[in-house]
This record gives structure tokens, C-alpha cells and sequence, in this order.
């Protein structure tokens, strides 16, 4: 059973719109929280994380917002750039550090000029 | 920087053959991990390795195994390639008490 899941796959944006990624989590023993962005054929690179006791990370144009009482992460990407269309795999931990990240499906999110 | 540089972006092999995937990376990280992502599943964990000669299992370990004789190399080995192994496979790497992996670019492997 999926415990990380996005349940878009895609979203198409404007350029300069914010772009909002959703991703729900079933485990509540989850405390550490990350984005990754992934190009076509290369490997997924980090983007941003988050740790429990945060409900906001904000790093440039990315923040991400955690609602643990809802088990409910988002990623918002503003000004969204054409250069950031790519997927987009959350994933979650059990503690920090811990060497078993469950990820999210992906969602592709497309950038319109 | 990071680099986790994956041997073969892709390969074509026939069902039964044994397939080795090369894994190594340039950090000195103690952690490594094989993933494979397929579409509508993500990234799931086939098996990691924390140390020179340990492994674990992850979550779809059956039909596969791993080997790390050194600290910077872990390979994937699939000792009969099946169709449903056709896949993407990904090597990460990781020191010890981040959360952050460090992906390779991936090694698209189909099996006809």
C-alpha cells in the first residue's frame, strides 16, 4: 500500500503563476519530509525539506507547508519558471536519517512560457 | 559536488541472462541504495547498504541481489532477468545522519 501518495500526476502553469504540489502521507510515524525534482533522463536531485516540528521551509521560490494533523505536505513554487517543469517525488521518513525513504508517484508539472 | 555515476544508462538483455549494474560514487557516503521507478509506482527500494559487505533488504528485494566490496561501489544483480524487471533503475548514496540522497542518472534496463 502506497503511504506517500500524489495524486496529480500532472499540472500545467502559467509562467510567473505559483505552482502548487500536493502529496498526502498515511503513516503518522513520518517526521522528516523532502522534494525532489527529476529531469528526464537524469536522476532526481533534492529540492527542499521539512522536519516535523516545522510546519513552513522556504528556500528561494520553493516553500514547503506540512500538516501533520491533516498528514498533508505541499510544495509552492513562485514565480514559476519554464525551467522548472520536471516530476516532482515527495517522499517522507520515519526519522531523520533513517535509510528507507517511501516516495510519492510524481507529479509532472509543466511550465507555460 | 556529489557524483553517483551509474555505469550503463542502457541497457537490452533477453530473459534469463544475468544482469550487473554498476554503481559508484565519489563522497566517501557510508549509505547506498538501489531503487527502481516505474510509472504510476514512484521509487521503491530494492536494497541498500550501509557499510562495506552489509546490505539490506528494502521493499521489492525478490529476484535481486546486491554486492559492496568497496565503499564507493554497489552493485545490482539480477541473476535471470525477467520481462517484469524491464525498469529504471536508480543508485543513491548518502552520508550517515542526512536525509538527503544523492541520485545517479539512472539505468533504463528493458528485458525482451
Amino acid at each position: 500500500d502506497q503511504q506517500v501518495k500524489q495524486n496529480s500526476p500532472s499540472l500545467s502553469v502559467q509562467e510567473g503563476r505559483i505552482s502548487i504540489l500536493n502529496c498526502d502521507y498515511t503513516n503518522s510515524m513520518f517526521d522528516y519530509f523532502l522534494w525532489y525534482k527529476k529531469y528526464p533522463a537524469e536522476g532526481p536531485t533534492f529540492l527542499i525539506s521539512i522536519s516535523s516540528i516545522k510546519d513552513k521551509n522556504e528556500d528561494g521560490r520553493f516553500t514547503v507547508f506540512l500538516n501533520k494533523s491533516a498528514k498533508h505536505l505541499s510544495l509552492h513554487i513562485v514565480p514559476s519558471q519554464p525551467g522548472d517543469s520536471a516530476v516532482y517525488f515527495c517522499a517522507a521518513s520515519a526519522q531523520t536519517g533513517a535509510n528507507n525513504l517511501f516516495f510519492g508517484t510524481g507529479t509532472r508539472l509543466t511550465v507555460i512560457p | 559536488d556529489v557524483k553517483v555515476t551509474q555505469s550503463s544508462r542502457y541497457l537490452v538483455k533477453r530473459t534469463g541472462e544475468k544482469v550487473f549494474l554498476e554503481c559508484v560514487q565519489d563522497m566517501d557516503h557510508e549509505n547506498m541504495f538501489w531503487y527502481r521507478q516505474d510509472p504510476g509506482l514512484g521509487l521503491r527500494l530494492i536494497y541498500f547498504s550501509y557499510d562495506v559487505k552489509m546490505k539490506e533488504k528494502g521493499d521489492i528485494p525478490e529476484g535481486y541481489s546486491v554486492s559492496r566490496e568497496k565503499k564507493e561501489r554497489f552493485s545490482l544483480i539480477l541473476e535471470s532477468a525477467s520481462t517484469n524487471q524491464t525498469s529504471m533503475y536508480l543508485c543513491a548514496s548518502r552520508a550517515g545522519g542526512s536525509g538527503e540522497l544523492f541520485f545517479g542518472e539512472g539505468s533504463r534496463l528493458t528485458v525482451l
